[in-house]
């Protein structure tokens, strides 16, 4: 059974960093893209960024790049988003996914505020 | 940017009704496009990939269709369990894009 599980979410404050992770397991993890997507409280989904399964490819909506850095450890079946810069608008629900949403994770909240 | 426009943004419909959800792609993207269900308070789940194909375990209610710049996810038979948020997304090039969302209500 394919399971993501994100961790690392919580409050910090404007201008701030924060890193969230992705486990993965039931797939063979380095074979596959990934991307994260987020969702603002009450608003709908946004594509923010995606990673080739070598990790030598990435992209990023125009929202978070140059702050936001998606990375992988395919030896330790893992997903990673670094965050820099946090801004009010950052605030969601962040999910991570397995190729363009195949599979998803239960996501994890990101709140920024002072 | 490819932007999607997905129409209607809200849509009330009675149990057994059909019902059909529109997405428009500002360019074409061939049939790079998937359909996404959303309940409140949970994750997406994927219900159509490449247009019209449905993953192993969706029901054959759900059908997707179209190509180019004009899609459709079409829900046969409403139940109680399909009225939630539904997106679709294109994959044809970077940044990805999802729709805006239609919430699907009880009438």
């Amino acid at each position: 059974e394919v399971q993501l599980v994100e961790s690392g979410g919580g409050l910090v404050q404007p201008g701030g960093s924060l890193t969230l992770s992705c486990a993965a397991s039931g797939f063979t993890f380095g074979i596959y893209n990934m991307s994260w997507v987020r969702q603002a409280p009450g608003k709908g989904l946004e594509w923010i960024s995606h990673i080739s399964g070598s990790g030598f490819a990435t992209y990023y909506a125009d929202a978070v790049k140059g702050r936001f850095t998606i990375s992988r450890d395919n030896a330790k079946d893992s997903l990673f988003l670094l965050m820099n810069s946090l801004r009010d608008d950052d605030t969601a629900v962040y999910y991570c996914a397995r190729r363009t949403g195949v599979d998803w994770g239960q996501g994890t909240l990101v709140t920024v505020s002072s | 940017d490819i932007q999607m426009t997905q129409s209607p943004s809200s849509l009330s419909a009675s149990v057994g009704d059909r019902v059909t959800i529109t997405c428009r792609a500002s360019q074409g993207i061939r049939n790079d496009l998937g359909w996404y269900q959303q309940r409140p308070g949970k994750a997406p789940r994927r219900l159509i990939y490449d247009a019209s194909r449905l993953p192993g375990g969706v029901s054959s209610k759900f059908s997707g269709g179209g190509s180019g710049t004009e899609f459709t996810l079409t829900i046969n038979s409403l139940q109680p369990e399909d009225f939630a948020t539904y997106y679709c997304l294109q994959y044809h090039d970077f940044p990805h894009t999802f729709g805006q969302g239609t919430k699907l209500e009880i009438k």
